[in-house]
């Protein structure tokens, strides 16, 4: 069984401070990792999505990485903002359904 | 447009009431997805639908009962539920079928609360 970590679980930083997201999974036959954003109470909004085949993506300030070898993402967020300040959870795909599985997320809070 | 659309946004009943939650998407999109999230822990899937038929039940008690009368509509039937049945419930969906890239789009929940 697919087993997905994220630390830490919580990162407070100052504004305008690079921030480094940790994923580590445990099987590497993935279809793909997907990282996403969820404000408090609302749902989840896609960052980026990597395929197996892919080493990293970017969108904006944000940079993910993934190495399936050592079975871990990890996710650069760029001069960050208080507009950042958020849960940040990755999710894999197994290679054969629909079935995600999530980590429990890093809660971020980006200090004016 | 990249929008899955989900309501009620919040919904309260009763153990004996029946309600259903209604999940929507226009983005041709052929697999959807339901999910429950409960506070401060990764959402948890419940059923998959793939090509309008159920592809995944994930050993979901029978008082959740979800339906998909088209490629566009996703519905989850609630009935007798209990008050640990309180939660987000979120809706997704993805393209489905073999051009899948697995990415997923999620609606904007719709939160339950059962008295």
């Amino acid at each position: 069984k697919q087993e997905v970590t994220q630390i830490p679980a919580a990162l407070s930083v100052p504004e305008g401070e690079n921030l480094v997201l940790n994923c580590s999974f445990t099987d590497s036959a993935i279809y793909n990792l997907q990282w996403f954003r969820q404000d408090p109470g609302k749902g989840l909004t896609s960052l980026l999505l990597i395929q197996s085949s892919q080493r990293e993506q970017t969108s904006g300030r944000l940079n993910a990485s993934l190495d399936k070898s050592s079975g871990r993402s990890t996710l650069y967020i760029a001069a960050s903002q208080p507009g950042d300040s958020a849960t940040y959870l990755c999710a894999v795909a197994p290679s054969n359904d629909y079935k995600l599985s999530f980590g429990a997320g890093t809660t971020v809070t980006v200090r004016a | 447009d990249t929008e899955v659309t989900q309501t009620p946004k919040h919904l309260v009943m009763g153990m004996t009431n029946k309600k259903s939650l209604k999940c929507e998407q226009h983005m041709g999109h052929r697999a959807m997805y339901w999910y429950k999230q409960k506070a401060k822990k990764p959402p948890e899937l419940m059923f998959v639908y793939s090509y309008e038929k159920l592809s995944i039940n994930e050993s979901v008690p029978s008082r959740f009962s979800p339906e998909c009368p088209n490629s566009s509509l996703l519905n989850l039937h609630l009935h007798a539920l209990q008050p640990e049945d309180s939660a987000l419930y979120l809706c997704a969906s993805s393209h489905g079928g073999l051009a899948d890239d697995g990415e997923l789009f999620f609606g904007e929940g719709s939160r339950l609360t059962v008295l």
